[in-house]
């Protein structure tokens, strides 16, 4: 069984860097068959993909236009973790923010991609 | 605004059977397969439907799903007051290179 357990903190002042962590038990975030993505949502944006971290060989990531200029998403593999690095944030960026591994699952000649795994969720007010 | 438009809420008595559409474009439903997750208040989302149509292991089989072109379904059968909850379509889109999910149905049991 997969469980993602997340940590950080609630508040952040504007302009800082909103820093969460989403630590694994159950899998490897070297994982050759997931990827691990920050997922965030908002009662304006609903919910809203943010990046991935993987593993094929190598560390690949990828990122939401939306957020690319400000986002940093790092795995931790000493202690099978990866996070979420947020500068320059503003209010728009308060919302639950929840890590989430996507399985790639592949039988009978066809691959399915689905998040089955999520965090907690962790709420984010950005405010002074 | 969702690219994946949904119904923001939905409704039916127990025992009755509801559709939940979602419609997006052939950059998104048209090319890849639909996920469908369900959301309980403060609780994260849940995987109920993948790949148009699998459930996963535990889901009751009250739940289906089904795609034609840019759109797909959510069909719930059955009702039962336990599945009022709110529900999100979601898939890739290849042009935008993101992960995208609907606005979200409300689901309400009378």
């Amino acid at each position: 069984q997969v469980h993602l357990q997340q940590s950080g903190p609630g508040l952040v002042k504007p302009s800082q860097t909103l820093s969460l962590t989403c630590a694994i038990s159950g899998d490897s975030v070297s994982s050759n068959s997931a990827t691990w993505n920050w997922i965030r949502q908002s009662p304006s944006r609903g919910l809203e993909w943010l990046g991935r971290t993987y593993y094929r060989s190598k560390w690949y990531n990828d990122y939401a236009a939306s957020v690319k200029s400000r986002i940093i998403i790092n795995p931790g593999t000493s202690r099978n973790q990866f996070s979420l690095q947020l500068n320059s944030v503003t209010p728009e960026d308060t919302a639950v923010y929840y890590c989430a591994r996507k399985r790639v699952d592949c039988t009978g000649g066809r691959c399915y991609y689905y998040f089955d795994y999520w965090g907690q969720g962790t709420l984010v007010t950005v405010s002074s | 605004q969702s690219v994946l438009t949904q119904p923001p809420s939905a409704s039916g008595t127990p025992g009755q059977r509801v559709t939940i559409s979602c419609s997006g474009t052939s950059s998104n439903i048209g090319g890849n397969s639909v996920n469908w997750y369900q959301q309980f208040p403060g609780t994260a989302p849940k995987l109920l439907i993948y790949g148009n149509n699998q459930r996963p292991s535990g889901v009751p089989d009250r739940f289906s799903g089904s795609k034609s072109g840019t759109s797909a379904s959510l069909a719930i059968s059955g009702l039962q007051s336990e599945d009022e909850a709110d529900y999100y379509c979601s898939t890739w889109d290849d042009s935008l290179n993101v992960w995208m999910f609907g606005g979200g149905t409300k689901l309400t049991v009378l």
